[in-house]
């Protein structure tokens, strides 16, 4: 596609329940981010994928989130027994082979915790 | 502390003033330097990045200071368009991850 998907776009949630967020980075992009952003703050680091390698996992709250890229390119992220601190956006992006540190971000899924 | 540290805001300034925007990073092994903006509800994009020698973009001057870990912003001659949320970006060779600061947020008012 053009640009970064991610799905879905809008999720909510009972206290417990697990959650699986989807991101479709941009063709050919060998860096995937995820990032976590509560309302009125920048976007928190979580982790980064080069190609299926996840390098950096050391932003990830607790072990209920876990994220993987199994073939190099589609990426999930895992929020297992969701707490209401959970709810904020979740951000991928995805960044060129040619490093220009420009991250292409998707619309985010907002998730909702109730 | 957070990695990446921004004045908290918000800043509300009238068109056609000068504002500065600060941000300090405290690893000293960070390479590159951007500055994004965003949007209300809308995702981040990339507005500059930021090299030694500083570098400027039509009314946009960014500055780095290795030495004091310290980047700026500067935007001259703000439009009411130029109203949005500034977030100091600082990427670590070593991980090759990028970090964020929590934003400054400018209004621009007529």
């Amino acid at each position: 596609g053009a640009g970064v998907s991610q799905s879905p776009r809008y999720k909510v949630a009972k206290r417990g329940q697990d959650v699986a967020l989807r991101c479709d980075p941009i063709s050919g992009h060998v860096s995937l981010f995820w990032y976590q952003q509560a309302l009125g703050q920048g976007p928190e680091f979580l982790t980064y994928f080069q190609n299926e390698a996840q390098l950096d996992k050391s932003g990830l709250p607790s072990d209920r989130f876990f994220a993987e890229r199994p073939e190099g390119s589609v990426s999930t992220l895992k929020i297992q027994r969701t707490q209401q601190e959970d709810s904020a956006v979740y951000l991928c992006a995805s960044s060129s082979p040619r490093y220009t540190g420009e991250l292409f971000f998707g619309e985010g899924s907002r998730l909702t915790v109730l | 502390r957070k990695e990446v540290e921004q004045d908290p805001g918000p800043f509300n300034v009238p068109e056609g003033a000068t504002v500065a925007f600060n941000c300090t990073y405290s690893n000293s092994a960070s390479q590159s330097f951007f500055w994004y903006r965003q949007d209300c509800r809308k995702e981040p994009k990339l507005l500059m990045s930021v090299y030694s020698s500083g570098n400027e973009d039509g009314r946009f001057t960014a500055q780095l200071n290795r030495a004091s870990q310290y980047i700026s912003l500067l935007i001259r001659d703000s439009k009411l368009s130029d109203s949005a949320t500034y977030l100091c970006v600082v990427n670590s060779r070593i991980n090759n991850d990028m970090r964020f600061g929590a934003g400054t947020r400018l209004t621009v008012k007529p």
